[in-house]
This record gives C-alpha cells, structure tokens and sequence, in this order.
C-alpha cells in the first residue's frame, strides 16, 4: 500500500543554518506530494505541494522537488529562522477521494 | 479567510463517557476528516465522510462513530472513552475539485485527556 517515511527528529539548528528534511514515499500511479506544518498550540497548515513529477514546490524560502525517480519529496530552506520551528509533515494524495497519506512528522527546533 | 474550528481546544473525560467532538467549516466543502495525533504516528485517519450522511471509515476507526447531518458539521463520536482514546483530535476539510491536489485546511486541534 501507499506510505511515507520521513527522517527521525528531533532537528536541531542554529539560525540561519540549512535545513533538509528527508521525504520518501511508495505509491501507485501518480500520487500529489505535500508537506504541512504545525506551529505550536496550532492544527496543520499547507506549506507548499507539487502534482507531478520535477515539479518544485515553494513558499515561505521552502523548496521541495517531486522527484519520480527516487520516489523522494525532500524539504529544504536555505537559512533558517527561529520561526520556522515547528513540526513537518510530509503527505501523499493518491486516489480520487482527496484522503491523504501522512509522514510521523520531523520536528524542527532553531536556536538564536 | 477559510476557517476550520473545532468546539473545544482541551477536553477532560472519564473511562466509559460518551463523547462528542463537532467540527465545522465555512468553506462549503465536500470532503471532511477527523484525524488523530500521537507522537511518533504521525496522522492517523478515523474516518472521512465526502457528502452529507455519507462516510468511510479509515485505518483507525474502532471505538469511533462519525455523523454528518449538515455539509458544514462533521462530528465525532466516541461511543465509551477508554484511556487509549487520549490524544490529539484534528478535523479537516477540502473541495472535491481537483481530487489528490486539493489542499485539506485544518482545524487547531483538540487535545482530549481520557482518566
């Protein structure tokens, strides 16, 4: 069946730091790619999402490229901030019923 | 401004109680999902429902009953609470539009405690 493996957290990082959050996913067809992100105290919010293959997602100073061949979604922002701490989750959309397939989450701490 | 609210941020109940947790969106979409949170889980879904008075179960619906009289409100149910339903409840929700690329927009969450 469809599932998503994301890189084991905590993360840890100083300000202005680069951040890669590891994606990969198993998926039949032509699955959609998302990552969301939780803030404290809040529900999830889009991030940024890519439909299909070598598309780039991007939003915020976050990228991630849909890459077929690796069957990978990776996260990366060049220079973070103390704001971006958070948790990300990747997911994947398959099928025709808009249900999506989650990621354990990669929580992300960034220190001053 | 699209808005997902949930009717309670923090929840205490007792083993056995019947709980309710209602959810409702603005957005007038078809799809609505009632996820929960654990740490190290990710997001499980419990059910999902893709119009009025239809629904589906997930991958963890046991102990969980949903109902959906409005296109606005999705409600989940928790028939006995027991202390392994303690978690974090998220709902969401989303168009039909464009299937696997629509978005779903979420609530805050509410933090539910079973004792």
């Amino acid at each position: 069946g469809n599932s998503v493996t994301q890189m084991e957290g905590p993360v840890t990082l100083s300000e202005e730091a680069f951040l890669t959050i590891n994606c990969t996913y198993t998926a039949t067809g032509y699955p959609s790619l998302f990552w969301y992100v939780q803030y404290p105290g809040e529900g999830l919010q889009l991030l940024l999402k890519a439909t299909k293959a070598d598309d780039k997602g991007s939003n915020k100073g976050f990228e991630a490229t849909y890459r077929k061949e690796t069957t990978s979604f990776h996260l990366e922002k060049g220079s973070v901030q103390v704001s971006d701490s958070a948790v990300y989750f990747c997911a994947l959309g398959s099928g025709n019923t808009g249900k999506l397939i989650f990621g354990q989450g990669t929580t992300l701490q960034v220190k001053p | 401004d699209v808005k997902v609210t949930q009717s309670s941020r923090y929840l205490v109940k007792r083993t056995g109680e019947k709980v309710f947790l209602e959810c409702v969106q603005d957005m007038d979409h078809e799809n609505m999902f009632w996820y929960r949170q654990d740490p190290g889980l990710g997001l499980r879904l419990i059910y999902f429902s893709y119009d009025v008075k239809m629904k589906e179960k997930g991958d963890i619906p046991e102990g969980y009953s949903v109902s959906r009289e409005k296109k606005e409100r999705f409600s989940l149910i928790l028939e006995s609470a027991s202390t392994n339903q303690t978690s974090m409840y998220l709902c969401a929700s989303s168009s039909h539009g464009q299937g696997i690329r629509e978005t779903q927009y979420f609530g805050p969450g509410t933090r539910l405690l079973v004792l």
